[in-house]
């Protein structure tokens, strides 16, 4: 069965850099979540889109934005990284008929140096 | 301040033991209560889940066992194997907050052969 996709896996980039982290819902999935999980941390919520709308937003910095395009699939922009956004970011999907049941992608390692 | 509490931070059981892992809440607007099982370097895969009209929920091995009225909730994994040495996440969301996955801080489940 398909998964959600995430890419890159693993992304390293220096202080003050931009990234970008792509996701990719399963398939007829409309709702999209990111998360941010530090070492040894719980997954901290970021955001979420439905329908290309934003629906929530959780702990994310100014300096990150995110959207989802009209095949679902969305994209976390960071800039100005900092060393404290090393972390491992999930993105998760569900259907709208059963947005509590999230599936989620292996993640991006973003290390910043 | 963690809205789901979790315990323990760390488990290690012997091989074909039994599991357990707690959480606690506060919110009584939570009415879904996942269990996520994570690997080392992996996204968080969905376990088991219940909801709170439900006082027991098991699939095979693996236990849900709920008290709505102390606001508990615990996972019990029996004849635990090597393989299940994972970390485990509790969680619970709301209709009424887009089901946003509010997290228990893990718990690391070590199973020694």
């Amino acid at each position: 069965a398909a998964g959600v996709i995430q890419s890159p896996r693993h992304l390293i980039k220096e202080k003050r850099e931009t990234a970008t982290l792509k996701c990719y819902p399963i398939p007829r999935h409309d709702t999209v979540y990111w998360y941010q999980q530090g070492p040894g941390q719980d997954p901290q919520f970021l955001i979420s889109f439905y329908e290309k709308m934003q629906s929530d937003k959780g702990s994310i910095p100014d300096r990150f934005s995110a959207q989802q395009f009209s095949d679902y699939h969305s994209e976390l922009n960071m800039s100005s990284l900092e060393l404290g956004d090393s972390a491992l970011y999930f993105c998760a999907s569900s259907l709208v008929g059963a947005k509590n049941i999230q599936y989620f992608g292996a993640g991006t390692r973003l290390s910043v140096l | 301040q963690q809205q789901v509490k979790q315990s323990p931070q760390s488990l290690i059981v012997q091989k074909g033991g039994i599991s357990i892992i707690n959480c606690a809440y506060e919110n009584t607007a939570f009415d879904y209560f996942p269990w996520y099982q994570q690997f080392p370097g992996k996204g968080p895969a969905l376990l088991i889940a219940i909801r709170p009209d439900v006082s027991e929920k098991k699939e095979g091995r693996f236990t849900i066992s709920f008290n709505k009225s102390a606001k508990q909730f615990s996972l019990h994994i029996m004849d635990s194997q090597p393989g299940d040495s994972a970390t485990y996440f509790c969680a619970a969301s709301s209709m009424g907050s887009n089901y946003q996955l509010i997290w228990g801080a893990g718990t690391k489940l070590i199973i020694k052969p």
